[in-house]
């Protein structure tokens, strides 16, 4: 299984929108609805932002959002702030396991 | 609250095994898959491998990094989720990370315990 397929950096001002690539291929992102996106800041727990493509969990802010279109899904951030700055990780379901992304770190300038 | 804590890292020397535990609270755990995850220093996250629930048949996967080192159990009636890894190498210091899994969802997540593997 190769891992899924991230941006490695990102940036943008507090206020902006940004969104975060996550390609896979028909076996993985393409193939089922169970695409996911975790939050990462350096020394805590990752936390669980989207799941099922784009269903937010109680307690995760509106300003997350996901999506797919074919293989590739996407995770956007409307209404950057500064404790948005932080890793995120896609992950798809397969039928032999999980796949997981390398990872986006997310600069708010 | 549904809660994860991992325990069981420590320093170990190359060559060597080690055990590590999940211990799970605040929710039914046998209906659940669970899954291992580890971060590397300066790396990001990376998945290391489930154990299906025992209505699933209990089945294991594991990334190829440590497919034939690492072994992931389960014992439900305890509520714990284990990861035996054997030939430990230098590039299996990580914190690693043990998560209720649903159908690729992780969710929540532990704290996290430090293994280093070092001479």
């Amino acid at each position: 299984q190769s891992a899924l397929t991230q941006p490695a950096s990102l940036s943008g001002s507090p206020g902006q929108s940004i969104t975060i690539s996550c390609t896979g291929t028909s076996s993985d992102v393409g193939g089922y609805n169970y695409v996911s996106w975790y939050q990462h800041h350096p020394g805590k727990a990752p936390k669980l932002l989207i799941y099922d493509v784009s269903k937010r969990p109680s307690g995760v802010s509106y300003r997350f959002s996901g999506s797919k279109s074919g293989n590739t899904a996407s995770l956007t951030i409307s209404g950057l702030q500064a404790e948005d700055e932080a890793d995120y990780y896609c992950s798809s379901y397969t039928s032999s396991g999980r796949v997981f992304g390398g990872g986006t770190k997310l600069t708010v300038l | 609250e549904v809660q994860l804590v991992e325990s069981g890292g420590s320093l170990v020397q190359p060559g060597r095994s080690l055990s590590l535990s999940c211990t799970a609270s605040g929710f039914t755990f046998g209906d659940y898959a669970m899954s291992w995850f580890r971060q590397a220093p300066g790396k990001g996250l990376e998945w290391v491998g489930f154990i299906r629930s025992e209505a699933y048949g209990g089945t294991t996967e594991y990334a190829a990094s440590v497919k034939g080192r690492f072994t992931i159990s389960r014992d439900d009636s305890k509520s714990i989720a284990y990861l035996q890894m054997s030939s430990l190498k230098t590039e299996d210091t990580a914190v690693y990370y043990c998560t209720r899994d649903s159908v690729g969802t992780f969710d929540p997540w532990g704290q996290g315990t430090l293994v280093t593997v070092s001479s």
